[in-house]
């Protein structure tokens, strides 16, 4: 157990649907780290927030956004799904801005019908 | 940015032998190196990293090795067994800033 949580574990939806995954990272971590794996693809980064700022920006879709709140969990917001959209996201967290280790939630696995 | 390079992309090996996965990376301030393994439908996990300040590193079976002049750095696993199976991910970043992954790769280790 990496000691960052997400939930749902698992979300099936349809096409056109919005969904709120949902990241605690662990304790004292500032950083939060948003990642999607399809099947077979390596860890796409989408963004980062440190301390409630974004910091980092991947390759997020317009449809996509996220935000972490004062108590430092975060939140990513996937609206309009498609078909392709259907993959594992992950959450990651680091005590800092970066340079260190991330540690890595369970993951949501998202199925859009 | 930095960008992580990652090969082979799949890796077949008979148990008991060694396995090696190379990276190179391009940003020359990039100071900190982690590996990470991940089974099927897991999280990926740390498994070794290295800092620029060592060349190289060993945990059991593990071992990282960093060249920082040619800009790359390996992951030795030796005995292989076949729990180690899993997709391995190499890392890379600077102070202060995200890690940047390479594509992964894939290894088998056949019984």
């Amino acid at each position: 157990d990496s000691g960052v949580t997400q939930t749902p574990k698992h979300l099936i939806t349809a096409t056109g649907q919005r969904v709120t995954l949902r990241c605690s990272p662990r304790s004292g971590d500032l950083s939060v780290y948003w990642y999607q794996q399809s099947l077979d693809q390596g860890l796409q980064f989408l963004i980062q927030y440190y301390n409630g700022e974004e910091r980092a920006k991947g390759n997020i879709l317009e449809r996509f956004s996220a935000q972490q709140f004062p108590d430092l969990h975060s939140e990513l917001n996937l609206s309009s799904l498609e078909l392709g959209d259907s993959a594992l996201y992950f959450c990651a967290s680091s005590v800092d801005q970066g340079g260190e280790t991330q540690y890595f939630g369970p993951g949501t696995r998202l199925l859009v019908l | 940015g930095e960008n992580v390079e990652q090969h082979p992309s799949t890796l077949s090996v008979q148990e008991g032998d060694s396995a090696v996965i190379k990276c190179t990376y391009s940003d020359s301030a990039s100071n900190y190196f982690p590996w990470y393994k991940q089974e099927l439908g897991k999280r990926p996990q740390l498994i070794i990293d290295i800092r620029s300040n060592v060349g190289e590193k060993k945990d059991q079976r593990i071992a990282v090795t960093l060249n920082k002049t040619a800009k790359h750095f390996s992951l030795h696993i030796t005995e292989t067994q076949p729990e180690d199976s899993a997709v391995y991910f190499c890392a890379a970043s600077r102070n202060d800033y995200k890690l940047s992954f390479g594509a992964g790769t894939t290894v088998t280790v056949r019984a």
